[in-house]
């Protein structure tokens, strides 16, 4: 079975408010996470990475929370905008250059 | 300025024709993918390529190939498609060196009639 799991499928926020994506995954050894965004007819595009060294990355607009105690990560989006709507995939490599994805959370961004 | 180009976007083939989807990459990446991604669902890991080593997933079907000729090219051969094939195909590169993201390109959505 896949190693990264989403906790819930669908997130409507309002334009302006803050996003919270989480994402659970289950092997211990993961050691690369990445957030990816997907809009519709398109491939996924890449938002932000984090190692497992590290619990916190910020970019612009987003911040990658990283806590491997409970094996948990989570994609902030900070005044989300309509250009926000999309599908958001976690994906986690375990060492074998091959990315496992996530169930994937549609965010939408009510005007 | 597309890096990953998967030709063409849109392609239709019958029950059981063989079909080949192309994927070229301008970033010179050692590794590509292939990834499905049926509706409403995650992208799922067909086979990669380490420069000409051939990595196939345990349970991706027989009837799945890939082809590689160069670094800047990788082909996904279907034999026979079924019904069941009926996918976006992604295509995916990574330079494969330390801690590196996949580039995706935009698919090719497969109608199998």
């Amino acid at each position: 079975g896949e190693s990264v799991g989403l906790h819930l499928p669908t997130l409507s926020v309002q334009e302006g408010d803050n996003s919270i994506i989480n994402c659970a995954y289950s092997n211990s050894a993961s050691d690369y996470f990445i957030w990816y965004k997907q809009e519709s007819g398109k491939g996924p595009q890449f938002i932000i990475d984090i190692r497992s060294n590290m619990d916190k990355r910020q970019g612009q607009r987003v911040t990658v929370l990283l806590n491997k105690t409970v094996k948990h990560l989570s994609l902030q989006i900070a005044a989300t905008q309509p250009g926000d709507s999309a599908v958001y995939f976690c994906a986690d490599f375990t060492g074998r250059r091959a990315l496992t994805f996530g169930s994937g959370t549609r965010l939408q961004v009510q005007p | 300025d597309a890096m990953v180009i998967q030709n063409p976007r849109y392609q239709v083939t019958q029950f059981g024709k063989p079909v080949t989807l192309s994927c070229s990459q301008t970033l010179n990446h050692n590794v590509m993918y292939w990834y499905q991604q049926k509706s409403s669902q995650a992208p799922k890991l067909l086979f990669h390529y380490y420069d000409k080593d051939f990595n196939n997933e345990a349970d991706t079907p027989d009837n799945f190939q890939s082809r590689r000729p160069n670094t800047s090219f990788c082909f996904l051969d279907i034999r026979s498609p079924g019904l069941g094939d009926a996918a976006m195909y992604l295509c995916a590169t990574s330079s494969g060196t330390g801690f590196s993201p996949l580039h995706f390109g935009n698919g090719t959505r497969l109608t199998v009639t």
